[in-house]
């Protein structure tokens, strides 16, 4: 089926290790986003790429890297983890011609 | 301010009700307007899609937009159970090309 993928699924680090979240679409969007969604504080935007060979940083980039590897993927990385980036990971996508992201179905990550 | 406000609920009902669920905005140059319905433990996914003011009906969801307001509503008709999940507005301006802002979601359970 057609839409985003990440990986992994669930993930739990030691504090200070570092790690690569990956993300994929194949609906041939220019845009791709990664979010993190903590309880009561909604979706908060870490970076974006409005298209291949960009990013930008969105509103909580502090920890993250970023990489747009190609028009399909997009991955973020926490050099050193810290307990604060404990959270649900979300990638989207976004292109011309469609409404609104399509979302992945999230890495949960547990930093301890 | 955050751009986007959203009541958390959580918001219990029984089947058969009818459910509001609200958002107000502070950026007027918002108009492209988003509900995304999230079950537990998934990522978002786009329910319902407005451009401006006015109603979108789509089977037992109409999405209102008040632009004079800046408040825009998602009613649910006779809710069911299936119903039962997190309700993210989302919305976004010409000016900020593809990047959406979220509410914090509202929490939703249908009672059978």
């Amino acid at each position: 089926n057609a839409g985003v993928t990440q990986t992994p699924k669930f993930q739990v680090l030691k504090t200070g290790q570092s790690m690569t979240l990956q993300c994929a679409q194949d609906m041939n969007h220019n845009s791709m986003y990664w979010y993190r969604q903590d309880p009561g504080m909604g979706l908060r935007l870490i970076y974006y790429s409005a298209s291949e060979g960009t990013t930008d940083k969105g509103e909580v980039p502090n920890g993250y890297n970023v990489s747009r590897l190609n028009k399909r993927e997009f991955s973020l990385r926490l050099e050193s983890a810290a307990p604060s980036q404990t959270s649900v990971y979300f990638c989207a996508s976004n292109g011309w011609g469609a409404y609104g992201y399509t979302f992945g179905s999230g890495t949960r990550l547990t930093v301890v | 301010q955050k751009e986007v406000e959203q009541d958390p609920g959580p918001l219990s009902v029984p089947e058969g009700a009818i459910v509001s669920l609200n958002c107000t905005y502070s950026n007027s140059a918002f108009q492209y307007f988003m509900w995304y319905r999230q079950y537990s433990r998934k990522g978002p996914e786009l329910l319902m899609y407005t451009y401006s003011s006015g109603n979108k009906e789509d089977g037992r969801f109409t999405a209102q937009v008040d632009k004079s307001s800046k408040y825009i509503s998602l009613f649910i008709r006779d809710s069911q159970p299936s119903d039962s999940a997190t309700y993210l507005c989302a919305m976004s301006a010409k000016d900020t090309g593809n990047q959406f802002y979220f509410g914090t979601g509202t929490s939703l359970t249908v009672i059978p």
